[in-house]
C-alpha cells in the first residue's frame, strides 16, 4: 500500500533554532495536512494545504509556522523559533479528492518527534 | 461545537475475545465522517475504519467493525477475536467542515491492552 513518508523521525534542536519538517505525500493525493501530539495527549489540527495554497489554519499555527510544496512531491512544515511548547510528534497526512464518494481514508505518516531543548 | 468524546482512559481484554471501545461525537453538521485509528507504541497513526453520516450500513473492515448509532451520536469500534497486535491506543476522529476545507477532530484516545 502507498504510504505517506516523514522524515527525520527524530529531531532535536536548541530553543530558538529553526527546523524544517519533511513529508512526501502519497502521488495522487491533492489535500495535505499537518498534525501534532503532544505526549500524552490528543491529535490536533495544524493546517490543511491544497491548491498550493493554506485550507484552513489552526490557533496553534501562529506567524512563526509556515508550510510549503516546494516540487510536485514534497510538503514542508517550517517552525521558524522553535518554542520548548513546539516539542511533539507531527504528523503529516494526505488524501485524494474523492468527490464526495464514502470513501475518505487519510493517510497519515509514520511522524517526526520534534524535541525542542 | 464539533467535538469526539472517549471516555475509556484504558481497558484490557483477553487475547480472542472481543471488545467494544466507545466514541460519542457531537456535530450540528448533517453531513460528517467518522475515523478510527490504531496508534502503536511506535508512535504511527494506522487507519482502521471509516463510517460516513449517510451511509445505511455499519462500517466493516476485516475484524474491525463500526457501531454507528446516529441518534444517540455513538461510533463504537468493536474488535472481534482480540490478539497481543491489537495492543495500542486508538483514536475516534470526525471529519469536520468549515468554510470550504475540511479537517479531523480527535478525542483524547484510550490504551487497549491484550492480556494473553
Amino acid at each position: 500500500e502507498p504510504e505517506v513518508t516523514q522524515t527525520p523521525s527524530h529531531q532535536v534542536t536548541q530553543m530558538g533554532q529553526e527546523v524544517i519538517l519533511r513529508c512526501v505525500p502519497i502521488s495522487n493525493h491533492l489535500y495535505f495536512y499537518w498534525y501534532r501530539q503532544i505526549l500524552g495527549q490528543k491529535v490536533e489540527f495544524l493546517v490543511s494545504f491544497y491548491n498550493n495554497e493554506i485550507s484552513e489554519k489552526s490557533e496553534i499555527f501562529d506567524d512563526q509556522f509556515s508550510v510549503e510544496r516546494p516540487d510536485g512531491s514534497n510538503f514542508t512544515l517550517k517552525i521558524r523559533s522553535t518554542k520548548l511548547e513546539d516539542s511533539a510528534m507531527y504528523f503529516c497526512a494526505s488524501r485524494v479528492w474523492t468527490g464526495g464518494a464514502t470513501n475518505e481514508k487519510l493517510f497519515f505518516g509514520s511522524g517526526t518527534q520534534l524535541s525542542v531543548l | 461545537a464539533q467535538k469526539i468524546t472517549q471516555t475509556q482512559p484504558g481497558m484490557f481484554v483477553q487475547e480472542k475475545e472481543a471488545v467494544t471501545l466507545d466514541c460519542t461525537y457531537d456535530t450540528s453538521d448533517p453531513s460528517y465522517g467518522l475515523f478510527w485509528y490504531k496508534q502503536p507504541s511506535s508512535g504511527e497513526m494506522i487507519f482502521l475504519i471509516y463510517q460516513g453520516s449517510y451511509d445505511q450500513q455499519n462500517a466493516t473492515e476485516g475484524r474491525y467493525s463500526l457501531n454507528f448509532q446516529k441518534a444517540r451520536k455513538s461510533a463504537n469500534l468493536v474488535i472481534s477475536a482480540s490478539q497481543l497486535g491489537d495492543s495500542a491506543m486508538y483514536f475516534c476522529a470526525m471529519r469536520v467542515l468549515q468554510g470550504g476545507s475540511e479537517k479531523l477532530v480527535f478525542g483524547k484516545g484510550m490504551k487497549l491492552t491484550v492480556n494473553p
